[in-house]
């Protein structure tokens, strides 16, 4: 069935740096990657929604410069927190959505990304 | 907008216990109803889904029927296993502005099933 990985499943950085995550979907092609946030004791947040070769559409509230997407190919997305602070802490979690999908429930999840800033 | 609110739990039921999960939904459109479930250090899994109004989805022993005269989606099984503990998030999908699927999750709601 449809796998969708992400790298690194854990991470600690230093307040200021910036840290990539990646999400790849390891045997189907996405269309569509969406990226979400999740903080503890609360429900998934949609940040964005990316789609191969195009720019990502963000959610509201969420700061684009700050959190850089790009989906370089039908199987990558990537996310880079730029100038990390401790509040940017959290688990991020990808989704990914196959190409020729019918209907518009078909998303298949990564195992999420915990970010530690300190 | 679109919103969907469950039971924060956490719920803690004995082996063989039938079980329950409220869920409840508002929504601009007619969105398609999901339980996921999320295991232990693993990702969000599909457990069932509805696209309409009176399906029912069904999955491992769950159930969930979409109730579009009360916007419900409540999940139940019968006879809950050790192996079902595991945090359970109610969603709806639901077209956005942009033209894309936009999935709304509740909070989550976590399942202990003790021996």
């Amino acid at each position: 069935g449809a796998v969708v990985s992400q790298h690194p499943s854990w991470v600690i950085c230093k307040s200021g740096t910036s840290v990539k995550i990646e999400c790849r979907s390891l045997d189907f092609q996405a269309t569509t990657m969406f990226w979400y946030r999740q903080f503890p004791k609360q429900s998934l947040m949609l940040m964005a929604t990316s789609n191969e070769g195009s720019k990502a559409t963000y959610e509201q509230g969420v700061e684009k410069d700050k959190f850089l997407i790009n989906h370089a190919s039908l199987t990558l997305s990537t996310l880079t927190v730029t100038s990390a602070h401790p509040e940017d802490s959290s688990f991020y979690i990808c989704s990914a959505r196959p190409l020729r999908t019918s209907g518009n429930y078909e998303q298949y999840f990564g195992p999420g990304t915990r970010l530690t800033v300190t | 907008g679109n919103s969907v609110t469950q039971m924060e739990g956490p719920v803690t039921l004995s082996e063989e216990a039938f079980l329950t999960i409220n869920c409840t939904y508002t929504a601009t459109g007619y969105p398609s109803l999901f339980w996921y479930v999320q295991y232990p250090g693993e990702g969000l899994q599909l457990l069932l889904k509805a696209t309409k109004a009176d399906d029912k989805g069904s999955n491992k022993g769950f159930e969930a029927t979409y109730r579009k005269e009360t916007t419900s989606f409540h999940l139940e099984k019968g006879s809950v296993q050790v192996s079902d503990s595991a945090v359970y998030f109610c969603a709806l999908s639901d077209w956005g502005s942009g033209g894309y699927q936009k999935v709304t999750f509740g909070i989550g709601t976590k399942l202990q099933v003790i021996p």
